[in-house]
């Protein structure tokens, strides 16, 4: 079965620090991967997606992912992570030839000062 | 702004009731896709239009129906409310000739009392 799992349902860092969320997929067929961002009485907004060609991807924010077809994963990373990333963050997975999307559970990025 | 519009912001309503919602895709976009967001249930793909006619279905309970209209909003039909349906639902839309790249909008929020 197609499923996505982020095993982290809460992630707490200080102001400054790397963090990393954690997103594996299971799949028999190509996949294209998105992170999503949910802030506070918000909608999704697309953080950053892989569709094909180099499997590290970059978002305007200083976000970035890597597609590990190995490993089933793609990660999302960032250097020094600031108040203002609080949110909640969605990794997601479209099988090949669907438009249909299937969503991680989110995880809760909490930034303190 | 995605530019996706959906009305209303807010919803509430008793048990056994019927509400619509509604969404306004962004200019040029043909696809338009219901999410519902809870607590319980994580975000829930339901169901996808693509110019009019129903393209993929999730989730959805068979008390809930949507359409895609001529000047492509659509609506989606919620009946015999149970406290349950209470959640956050997504409308997103893409234009379904780039792959996968869904906008979504602001949500409507039902509370079903």
């Amino acid at each position: 079965a197609q499923s996505v799992t982020q095993l982290d349902s809460q992630v707490p860092v200080f102001e400054e620090a790397p963090v990393e969320l954690r997103c594996n997929y299971s799949s028999s067929v190509s996949v294209y991967l998105f992170w999503y961002v949910q802030y506070p009485n918000q909608g999704l907004q697309l953080l950053l997606k892989y569709l094909s060609g180099s499997t590290l991807v970059e978002s305007i924010n200083g976000f970035e992912a890597e597609f590990n077809k190995s490993q089933t994963s793609f990660h999302l990373r960032k250097p020094s992570v600031h108040i203002s990333d609080t949110a909640e963050y969605f990794c997601a997975v479209s099988f090949y030839n669907t438009d249909k999307l299937i969503f991680g559970t989110g995880t809760r990025l909490q930034v303190f000062p | 702004d995605s530019g996706v519009t959906q009305t209303p912001k807010h919803l509430i309503t008793a048990t056994g009731q019927r509400v619509t919602l509604r969404c306004s895709p962004r200019s040029g976009d043909l696809s338009v896709y219901w999410y519902q967001q809870s607590l319980d249930q994580g975000l829930q793909f339901l169901i996808q239009y693509y110019n009019g006619e129903e393209r993929a279905k999730g989730n959805i309970l068979e008390r809930f129906s949507a359409q895609q209209f001529p000047d492509l909003h659509s609506e989606l039909n919620l009946s015999s409310l149970e406290l349950g349906d209470s959640a956050l639902y997504f409308c997103a839309s893409s234009v379904s000739g780039t792959p996968y790249e869904q906008y979504f909008g602001p949500g409507t929020r039902l509370t079903v009392t």
